[in-house]
């Protein structure tokens, strides 16, 4: 049973670098979300995909960027990476669009240098 | 736009004692999901316990339940019998209702850190 996967685990990137950070799930989940984790602040909203084909900005959108092709795939895309940008990265899903709980994938450490 | 509060950055609880972690949040909405989440070392996001606003019963699971008081938008978990395994981090978050167009999306607290002295 995989649920949420993310890859890379943890990775280390210069500044101004493109990085995609890459989501998968296996759930025939329709929406899927984009977090950032950053001590003291919480998780916070990035991007958000009710289903196939549409996204939506969240709290904290700027300097990324995401696409939804398809139902099992959710990349979040960083086109030139900043400092400001290292934090721990979530992805997640949910059944519904407005019911039930996330489910979230392992997270990905990502630090810009 | 909803926020969502916790005031406690730390807490401390001494093994099989009992804790109570507060939440607050704030919506004009009367229809929308409460949940509290757990974080261990792992960074797993783990889900602890679930409440429906339009429920008045507090949502109990085994050790975990919850002080749901919707008027004061208040959502606090208490964690029973504490265990070395329950030492976490904790997040309060809440669940925005569906409008056309926009996600359900998630907002979450800052975070409690729960640290279980044996």
């Amino acid at each position: 049973i995989a649920g949420i996967t993310q890859a890379p685990t943890s990775q280390i990137l210069a500044a101004g670098r493109r990085m995609t950070l890459r989501c998968t799930q296996d759930m025939r989940h329709n929406a899927m979300y984009w977090y950032r984790q950053d001590l003291g602040l919480g998780l916070r909203l990035i991007h958000y995909s009710n289903t196939a084909g549409t996204t939506g900005k969240g709290e904290v959108p700027d300097g990324y960027s995401v696409s939804r092709a398809n139902t099992d795939d959710f990349p979040l895309t960083l086109a030139s990476a900043v400092p400001s940008q290292t934090s721990v990265y979530f992805c997640a899903s949910s059944a519904t669009q407005n019911t039930g709980e996330l489910f979230f994938g392992e997270g990905s450490r990502l630090t810009v240098l | 736009a909803q926020t969502v509060t916790q005031s406690q950055p730390e807490m401390s609880v001494q093994e099989a004692e009992t804790v109570t972690l507060s939440c607050t949040y704030d919506t004009s909405e009367s229809d929308y999901y409460l949940f509290w989440y757990k974080q261990p070392p792992s960074r797993q996001m783990i889900l602890v316990i679930r409440q429906e606003a339009y429920k008045q019963q507090n949502a109990t699971e085994n050790r975990f339940s919850v002080n749901f008081q919707k008027a004061a938008k208040s959502f606090s978990l208490k964690i029973s019998d504490s265990q070395l395994g329950d030492a976490a981090m904790y997040f309060c978050a809440y669940r925005t209702p569906y409008l056309y167009n926009q996600g359900g999306k998630l907002i979450f607290g800052q975070g409690t850190e729960l640290s279980v002295k044996p």
